[in-house]
């Protein structure tokens, strides 16, 4: 089957815009996460959902953030008022249910989306 | 909380073995992964330990150390397109697991 899709591949707004990204995880996989990657640095976690539970919302950088997941399916990350420091590879990772300790579910990753803040 | 340690560069040889080390430190532990991402592409998944000791797996193994926050990540029979980050990612503990990942390890293999 289909492996996690993001949309867009490349995304370039100027400073104060919103933007929007688009995350398709892999069919059946209740969990999704939400990472950024600047460059040369490792993947920040964001937010992440699980089945219809509250999100984890723990590594939103700031109130301008905010994401949602519809149905239990495709989530959508949106950036408000985009700044210069926001510019950095947005990937979006799904996995089965996370378990108890012990039990781990690998997360399968997106192609992301670059996002350039002018 | 936690902090995940590797070195930031390595460099090898077509064909030698190379170990890449990661220590952390954690509240509580919940397993160790390794992902693998080269250069404009996503992470994907290598290894977990949970359990001490060596899991081996082709030319790719990893080795975790509870007691000491110590894992490492060993390739065998490098390979010209094992050149990319290596990255360690450590569960968080509590009321969920989500994996919290280290800068990663750039490794550039040459001939």
């Amino acid at each position: 089957g289909a492996g996690v899709s993001q949309s867009p591949s490349n995304k370039v707004t100027e400073k104060g815009k919103d933007v929007e990204l688009r995350c398709d995880p892999i069919s059946g996989h209740t969990a999704l996460y939400w990472y950024r990657q600047s460059l040369g640095q490792g993947l920040e976690f964001l937010i992440y959902f699980q089945g219809n539970s509250a999100p984890d919302k723990s590594g939103l950088p700031s109130d301008r953030f905010s994401a949602e997941r519809t149905g239990g399916s495709v989530s959508t990350l949106t950036i408000q008022r985009t700044q210069q420091e926001d510019s950095a590879v947005y990937l979006c990772a799904s996995s089965l249910a996370l378990g108890t300790s012990g039990d781990y579910n690998e997360q399968f990753f997106g192609p992301g989306t670059r996002l350039t803040v002018l | 909380g936690q902090n995940i340690d590797q070195p930031t560069e390595m460099t090898a040889t077509e064909g030698a073995i190379v170990q890449i080390n990661c220590t952390y430190q954690t509240s509580g532990f919940n397993g160790l992964f390794w992902y693998q991402q080269h250069a404009g592409e996503a992470p994907t998944f290598l290894s977990y330990n949970v359990l001490d000791g060596l899991e081996e797996k082709g030319r790719f193994s990893s080795f975790l150390s509870r007691s000491k926050g110590y894992s490492y990540l060993l390739l065998k029979e490098l390979q010209m397109k094992d050149s990319a980050s290596y990255l360690c990612a450590v569960p968080t503990s509590g009321g969920s697991y989500i994996p919290t990942f280290g800068r990663g390890t750039s490794l550039i293999v040459h001939p």
